[in-house]
């Protein structure tokens, strides 16, 4: 069976500055996805990044970056120039690329940004 | 993006008392939805898989009768909890696919809670 783990239950960055979010992940699948989402404090879960497993170029959006290391089974989060409104629960998911389209979820990291 | 909406955003209940949730896909046609529960500053743990047309896919330890899925259409699931107990009480939130349109990624619902008393 699959597993997300996140290994950092809370981080803390100042604003404007570079966090980085780790998830790592176990697998016997060659074929994958892996998400990025965020949870505020409204508790809407918001996609930030996704990533194929068969690609070997990381995904970007804006100020959001992923280093995907395939090998190593690795998928962490960079966030660029952090704004307050980044603060929240970021959770990394994995979906197997056959079957139920269900999503495993790791524990989530808790991000603060200071002022 | 495509926009799930989910009903109530919080309700309050007896104990023994049954609530229903209604999970609605706005502005796409979802053959699969998906319920999750999350406890307070925890993950979300998946309860079932439903699909449009035939019953839902539980997860092990997720009591099919207590927790009641009906997909009845492509746009609409409903997750029904009976006969209610405090330990019931959680965050409860829906998400869905897009079997045509970014068909790997779910969207979700903003979430109910649920407090029985």
């Amino acid at each position: 069976a699959q597993t997300v783990t996140q290994s950092q239950p809370e981080m803390s960055v100042q604003e404007a500055e570079t966090v980085t979010l780790s998830c790592t992940y176990d697998t016997s699948e060659s074929d994958y996805y892996l998400f990025w989402y965020k949870q505020p404090p409204s508790r809407q879960m918001i996609l930030v990044i996704r990533q194929e497993a068969y690609k070997q170029q990381n995904a970007t959006e804006n100020r959001f970056s992923v280093n995907f290391q395939k090998a190593a089974k690795s998928f962490s989060l960079k966030i660029s120039d952090s704004q307050l409104g980044d603060a929240a629960m970021y959770f990394c998911a994995y979906r197997s690329a056959i079957g139920t389209y269900k999503y495993i979820f790791g524990t989530g990291t808790r991000l603060k940004v200071l002022a | 993006g495509a926009v799930v909406s989910q009903h109530p955003s919080w309700v309050i209940c007896k104990s023994g008392t049954s609530v229903k949730i209604e999970c609605r896909s706005l502005d796409f046609q979802a053959t699969t939805m998906f319920w999750y529960r999350q406890f307070p500053k925890q993950s979300l743990m998946l309860m079932a898989t439903s699909n449009e047309g035939s019953k839902a896919t539980y997860e092990q330890g997720v009591e099919k009768d207590k927790f009641l899925i009906n997909h009845a259409s492509l746009t609409l699931s409903t997750l029904t909890v009976t006969s209610a107990h405090p330990e019931d009480s959680s965050f409860y939130i829906c998400s869905a696919r897009d079997p045509y349109l970014a068909k790997n990624i779910q969207y979700f619902g903003a979430g109910t809670r649920l407090s029985v008393l």
